[in-house]
């Protein structure tokens, strides 16, 4: 069964940061593209991140450029989002999401992780 | 920054149809723009019903389906079920730090 799975959030204070993980299995994590999308409290999804098989090529949304880092560890079958500089409209849902490239298309497996940022 | 615009939210009634549409700020919408659509039930994460305009995905019911309309994408539900209650969000691509915008989201009844 094809599963990929936050975790890590939690409430942090304005200002401070934060590492998201995402582990996947059930497929051959290397071969997929991955993202992040985040979903704020009764609001729509926005994609925030991009991150390539091998993790050479990365794009990253106007939101987070800057101080969202994401990056990859085929051997562990993880993804990461390490988040500075966090922000109250950086309170969300983050999900990750797996695709690859012209021939499958972004799906989501599993559960995000909800990350609150407040004092 | 480019806007994705849907439907703040449509009613249907059982066995209905109802189409949801997507619209872009940059101007029409094309296969180009390789479009998405999601279903989101309450605390749920997204599930993936149509990609690429109008191919199903192995789980999606062909109740649904995916085309162009009139520069916009659009997801249509034939024969609505009950279940079928739920948010409904598209996705375009635009490619580079812009790659993906979901579009705003439309709140599906089934009343």
């Amino acid at each position: 069964e094809v599963q990929l799975v936050a975790s890590g959030g939690g409430l942090v204070q304005p200002g401070g940061s934060l590492r998201l993980s995402c582990t996947g299995s059930g497929f051959t994590f290397s071969t997929y593209e991955l993202n992040w999308v985040r979903q704020a409290p009764g609001k729509g999804l926005e994609w925030i991140s991009h991150i390539s098989t091998n993790g050479g090529s990365i794009f990253n949304a106007d939101s987070v450029r800057g101080r969202f880092t994401i990056s990859r560890d085929n051997a562990k079958s993880s993804l990461y989002l390490q988040m500075d500089s966090l922000r109250a409209e950086d309170t969300a849902t983050y999900y990750c999401g797996r695709e690859i490239t012209g021939t499958e298309p972004l799906t989501f497996w599993g559960r995000g992780t909800l990350v609150t940022v407040s004092s | 920054q480019t806007v994705v615009t849907q439907e703040p939210s449509l009613t249907v009634s059982p066995g209905g149809t109802v189409t949801l549409t997507c619209a872009s700020s940059t101007g029409a919408v094309t296969s180009g723009n390789y479009p998405n659509w999601f279903q989101q039930s309450p605390g749920q994460a997204p599930r993936a019903l149509i990609y690429t305009t109008n191919i199903r995905h192995s789980w999606t019911p062909a109740r649904f389906s995916g085309s162009l309309l009139g520069g916009k994408a659009a997801l249509t539900l034939s024969g609505v079920q009950p279940e079928d209650e739920a948010d409904y969000y598209c996705q375009l691509y635009f490619g580079g730090d812009q790659r993906y915008v979901f579009g705003s989201g439309t709140r599906l009844t089934v009343l």
